[in-house]
């Protein structure tokens, strides 16, 4: 089956500094790329969706400058946190379409990133 | 937009069978979907409903409603490794495949 690798699973960094998170499709290639943020207790929230070669489209309240996406390539999806700040510690989620169009199984979950901010 | 609710909180016992129940508003209607999540890790998906009726898959099975905006998810023969948060998500007809998942629901498997 289709699989997503997320790098890294859990990172720790200091408040003010960027960590950048990659999502890669591995057996498959990935048009449409989503990353998901979920705080504890809380369910998955769509941040913003990655099209390969073009600018992502963010959702409503999510900033485009503080959250970069980069779609380079039909692999490989990276979310950039830049100027990190506590509020912004979380469970990153990237989620990848899969290449066959059967809509039940439209997408593919990398395991996760969690992101630690002190 | 899109409201998707769905408790907060189940307990069943090993061996039985529980129903979660999902109920969403949304302005546009192409699928939903169960997923299952345990602590820390991706969801998993379960299961999908695009049409009304019962979709069966081994001891899961799904149901929706789309004139009622209802579904549910049911397990049979509980174990305890079905201890996890169940998730309803739904497609939008224009949302560009991404998915609106509801709080989901903790769902505790007891001996």
């Amino acid at each position: 089956g289709a699989v997503v690798s997320q790098h890294p699973s859990r990172v720790i960094c200091k408040s003010g500094t960027s960590v950048k998170i990659e999502c890669r499709s591995l057996d498959f290639q990935a048009t449409t790329m989503f990353w998901y943020r979920q705080f504890p207790k809380q369910s998955l929230m769509l941040m913003a969706t990655s099209n390969e070669g073009s600018k992502a489209t963010y959702e409503q309240g999510v900033e485009k400058d503080k959250f970069l996406i980069n779609h380079a390539s039909l692999t490989l999806s990276t979310l950039t946190v830049t100027s990190a700040h506590p509020e912004d510690s979380s469970f990153y989620i990237c989620s990848a379409r899969g290449p066959i169009p059967r809509p039940q199984e439209t997408q593919y979950f990398g395991p996760g990133t969690r992101l630690l901010v002190l | 937009g899109q409201n998707i609710d769905q408790p907060t909180e189940m307990t069943a016992t090993e061996g039985a069978i529980v129903q979660i129940n999902c109920t969403y508003q949304t302005s546009g209607f192409n699928g939903l979907f169960w997923y299952q999540q345990h602590a820390g890790e991706a969801p998993t998906f379960l299961s999908y409903n695009v049409l009304d009726g019962l979709e069966e898959k081994g001891r899961f099975s799904s149901f929706l409603s789309r004139s009622k905006g209802y579904s549910y998810l049911l397990l049979k023969e509980l174990q305890m490794k079905d201890s996890a948060s169940y998730l309803c998500a739904v497609r939008g007809q224009n949302s560009g495949y991404a998915l609106n998942f509801g709080k989901g629901t903790s769902l505790l498997v007891t001996p």
